[in-house]
């Protein structure tokens, strides 16, 4: 079963706009994270934004916000300002926390477009 | 630059042979994880090594094998390779070996072409 679901393969949004990247996850573990990925064309994978389950606040790092809705299991990436440089893949990710291991679990990614 | 570094950053060899991808994790960080990105498949976890010794498994194939050293480089060996293992091959390191807050820090990928 799909753990992670990113159900918009490809966005585009004007420079300077904001824009939300869709996440859904699927768990019955009480404690879990989730995390935000960008991937470039140049590939490699950057980290940028993580949540807690038990997090009281909405995590925010610089012009990324995420959108936590415990209770609708989504958790949308919010990129404020949009830049060129924001072009990528990005992917939204999970860690269950009760699990014997640590497995981080990935979803299909949405590429995002960023127009001048 | 995550402090995380991958080698080779791009190998190319034929179906049938055996390869070498080295990681090295950031300072501190005892956990090393390999993952695989294909076009097909996506970003799949293969295995996690947590100080030395072998902490979970994914999706990972019979044919690859890994290992992490005492000094907390880890080599995933690809062998008998196939058309199909031509993919992004990622290490992650992080702190600890689970839970919590503690991210998984991403190196730049070793991009294998089977021929």
């Amino acid at each position: 079963a799909q753990k992670i679901t990113q159900t918009q393969p490809g966005m585009f949004v004007q420079e300077k706009e904001a824009v939300t990247l869709d996440c859904t996850y699927d768990t019955s573990d009480p404690s879990y994270g989730l995390f935000w990925y960008k991937q470039p064309s140049s590939g490699e994978m950057i980290f940028l934004i993580y949540q807690g389950s038990y997090d009281q606040q909405n995590a925010t790092e610089g012009r990324y916000s995420l959108n936590f809705q415990k209770a609708r299991k989504s958790a949308n990436l919010v990129i404020s300002a949009s830049q060129l440089g924001d072009s990528a893949m990005y992917f939204c990710a999970m860690r269950e926390g009760k699990t014997s291991y640590d497995k981080v679990i990935f979803g299909p990614g949405t590429s995002l477009s960023v127009i001048p | 630059d995550s402090g995380v570094t991958q080698t080779p950053k791009h190998l190319i060899t034929a179906t049938g042979q055996r390869v070498t991808l080295r990681c090295s994790p950031r300072s501190g960080d005892l956990s090393v994880y390999w993952y695989q990105q294909s076009l097909d498949q996506g970003l799949q976890f293969l295995i996690q090594y947590y100080n030395g010794e072998e902490r979970a498994k994914g999706n990972i194939l019979e044919r690859f094998s890994a290992q992490q050293f005492p000094d907390l480089h880890s080599e995933l060996n690809l062998s008998s390779l196939e058309l199909g293992d031509s993919a992004l091959y990622f290490c992650a390191s992080s702190v600890r070996a689970s839970g919590g807050r503690d991210t998984q820090y991403f190196g730049p990928g070793t991009r294998l072409t089977v021929l």
